[in-house]
């Protein structure tokens, strides 16, 4: 069932940016791409999406390739709060309903 | 503002006896799915209720199901547990969406740690 691929661990050090790709070959015209992050085995807690269009928040960038067979992540300035498992996710839309297909994420040490 | 909430946060059950999970949602949400995640992996969808009915399930055997009540709580219940069905449990709220492009973020709770010996 899984949509998205993703590397299993990276590091980054503190004060770098952080870029986690995931693949998402078999994406269709109309799923959106997510990512959250997971701290502690919490819940998993929003971060941003995209369609095709790179997004920008107050928490990261997210780069989406043309072809949007694959993405990245940009967290600018990691810090160790930022130490996490990070899921890339596609959106299926079903009528007025969405489900979220979780990828096996990629654990991010932000090293000092 | 509550978020979503969970209970209980942990239960350990033994093989073949039967669970019952709890979530209440964020406020102004009206849809529930839950999730399924094993030690080391992502979580895996197993249902969504909206309107008291399923909407969609994923790959989960029919000992999984569900109910949401008119004030959009919901349960999970799990029948003849199997030791692979330890597991943190997760539940997410949501708006229904609307259109296919509609911003439709899921909140997740803090998820019942489901440990079956």
């Amino acid at each position: 069932d899984a949509k998205t691929t993703q590397p299993p661990s990276m590091d980054c050090a503190e004060g770098r940016a952080a870029n986690l790709p995931c693949n998402h070959s078999t994406i269709s015209g109309n799923e959106y791409v997510y990512w959250y992050r997971q701290i502690h085995s919490q819940g998993p807690q929003y971060i941003i999406h995209g369609l095709k269009n790179n997004e920008t928040n107050e928490m990261a960038s997210l780069i989406i390739t043309e072809d949007r067979k694959s993405s990245t992540l940009i967290l600018p300035h990691a810090t160790l709060r930022d130490t996490a498992v990070y899921y890339c996710i596609v959106r299926v839309v079903s009528g007025n309903f969405n489900k979220f297909y979780f990828g096996s994420g990629t654990k991010l040490n932000v090293k000092p | 503002d509550a978020g979503v909430t969970q209970s209980p946060t942990h239960l350990i059950k033994t093989r073949g006896q039967q669970v019952t999970l709890r979530c209440s949602p964020k406020s102004g949400h009206d849809t529930v799915s839950w999730y399924q995640q094993a030690l080391g992996q992502g979580p895996q969808f197993i249902f969504q209720y909206y309107e008291e009915e399923e909407r969609q399930r994923g790959n989960f055997p029919d000992r999984f199901s569900g109910h949401q009540f008119p004030n959009y709580s919901s349960e999970l219940n799990v029948n003849a547990l199997l030791l692979g069905d330890s597991a943190l449990y997760l539940c997410a709220s949501s708006s229904v969406g609307g259109w296919e492009g509609s911003y439709n973020e899921q909140f997740f709770g803090p998820g019942t740690r489901l440990t079956v010996l």
